[in-house]
């Protein structure tokens, strides 16, 4: 089962604009990660927020977390074509390796 | 970070047959992870397979339907049991990161008629 939900489900902008996407999830948890995927192919990781971070930048990526609220949100700055993708969540709450993902956000971006 | 490929990367079945899904590694890992993404959905772990050892399951997914073998290492094995017209998925292994992030393979894409 999800951990948690994304929204928007779906978003579509302009080449340029940035875009944001928030994750909330159901229980405590050691990090959350945000993964992208291309065409219904594998996930590539973007970046890894710990519980203990309320902020984390990575190039164009910028990821926030708020514990209180079981929320994180992922902001892509001045987006491109070729961050069309879907874009998952993923929350790690236990002592060993296992993820539980997000329903996902599909980002389009128009040229 | 780990490589991982998949064999195949698409398949077209026939329902009751069967199909094996094979993840390499290029590096030896502990955990291996097998998940299910049916079409326009998120990821569900199916199970987690341990070298050595028998796979650990998620609800809703039992061993007769979704065999798994890890003979060693580097490398697992999934098998889709008595194929339905609802098996068709992507389906994906990944290995976990220092950090518990994951590696995905490139997934392979299963339709059953």
């Amino acid at each position: 089962s999800q951990q948690g939900e994304e929204d928007p489900q779906a978003l579509s902008i302009q080449e340029g604009e940035n875009a944001t996407m928030n994750c909330s999830y159901k229980t405590s948890i050691n990090n959350l990660q945000w993964y992208r995927q291309n065409s219904g192919r594998g996930l590539v990781h973007l970046i890894l927020i710990r519980s203990n971070e309320r902020e984390k930048h990575s190039g164009r990526l910028r990821v926030t977390l708020d514990t209180s609220k079981k929320s994180s949100s992922l902001l892509i700055t001045a987006s491109r074509a070729a961050d069309t993708a879907s874009y998952f969540c993923a929350t790690n709450s236990g002592g060993y390796q296992k993820v539980t993902f997000g329903t996902g956000t599909k980002l389009q971006v128009i040229p | 970070s780990a490589v991982i490929s998949q064999k195949p990367s698409r398949d077209i079945c026939q329902r009751g047959t069967s199909l094996t899904i094979q993840c390499q590694v290029d590096s030896q890992v502990t955990m291996m992870f097998w998940y299910r993404q049916q079409p326009g959905q998120s990821l569900t772990l199916i199970a987690t397979a341990n070298q050595g050892s028998e796979a650990t399951y998620e609800s809703g997914f039992v061993i007769d339907k979704f065999p798994i073998s890890r003979p060693n290492l580097t490398f697992s094995t999934l098998t889709v049991s008595n194929m339905s017209p609802e098996d068709s998925s992507i389906y994906l292994c990944s290995v976990g990161g220092a950090v518990n992030e994951q590696f995905f393979g490139p997934g392979t894409r299963l339709t059953v008629l």
